[in-house]
């Protein structure tokens, strides 16, 4: 098992551009869930998704950030345009039926310049 | 928004000595679980508790919930210079599929 895979480790941009996050979550995982995490404000759920279907997008934080899940096996984060306050690390997470406990992948860290 | 709030913030000790966190939360639960976050990497899964329990072990973690005060401790026992990590609690608020994180506890052991 590989475990929750994400893609890229790092990513440094200027801003107003855009930016994809993806994810790879563990194969039969239902649940998968994008988190941020910054100094100052800790670890955010973002949204969710529930065998592909967003279910609770109410932490995303602006419309400039959207989240898809097109299949079982993938999800990506976009932020267009990227401005400097977006700059945390960004986590996915994934979670089987029966819902017990969070894999986590190593985490995306974005700077935004 | 955060659920939970991990206490003391940072708490550094000698190896071999017990460590202890804590944990509060808001709402209503049906379970908390514990995370460790090593520097730089994700957050791996310790334990979790049911709003039915008081207590859990596993290995050298004790875990005990009182939702009567909506609380929470992790306990290690032996501490170990590895267990220098970061520490958070997440609990469900009720709904039992999406988990929200406290604050954590920075823990550093010092060989």
């Amino acid at each position: 098992d590989a475990g929750v895979i994400q893609s890229p480790r790092h990513e440094v941009t200027e801003m107003g551009q855009e930016v994809t996050l993806r994810c790879k979550p563990i194969s039969g995982h239902d649940y998968l869930f994008w988190y941020r995490q910054t100094m100052m404000r800790g670890l955010e759920l973002l949204i969710y998704f529930n065998n592909n279907v967003p279910i609770d997008d109410s932490g995303m934080p602006e419309d400039r950030f959207s989240a898809k899940m097109p299949n079982a096996s993938f999800s990506t984060l976009k932020i267009q345009p990227s401005e400097p306050r977006d700059s945390a690390v960004y986590f996915c997470a994934s979670s089987g039926q029966g819902f017990s406990k969070l894999f986590f992948g190593s985490g995306t860290q974005l700077s935004v310049l | 928004s955060q659920q939970g709030e991990e206490d003391p913030q940072a708490l550094s000790i000698q190896e071999g000595e017990n460590a202890t966190m804590n944990c509060s939360y808001k709402t209503s639960i049906n379970n908390l679980q514990w995370y460790r976050q090593n520097s730089g990497r994700g957050l791996v899964h310790l334990i979790l508790i049911r709003s039915n329990e008081r207590e859990k072990h596993s290995g050298r973690l004790r875990v005990t919930l009182d939702t009567s005060k909506k609380s929470s401790s992790l306990l290690i026992t032996a501490s170990r210079a590895a267990d220098t990590a970061s520490y958070f609690c997440a609990t469900d608020r009720g709904t039992g599929n999406q988990f929200y994180f406290g604050t954590g506890t920075s823990l550093t052991v010092i060989p």
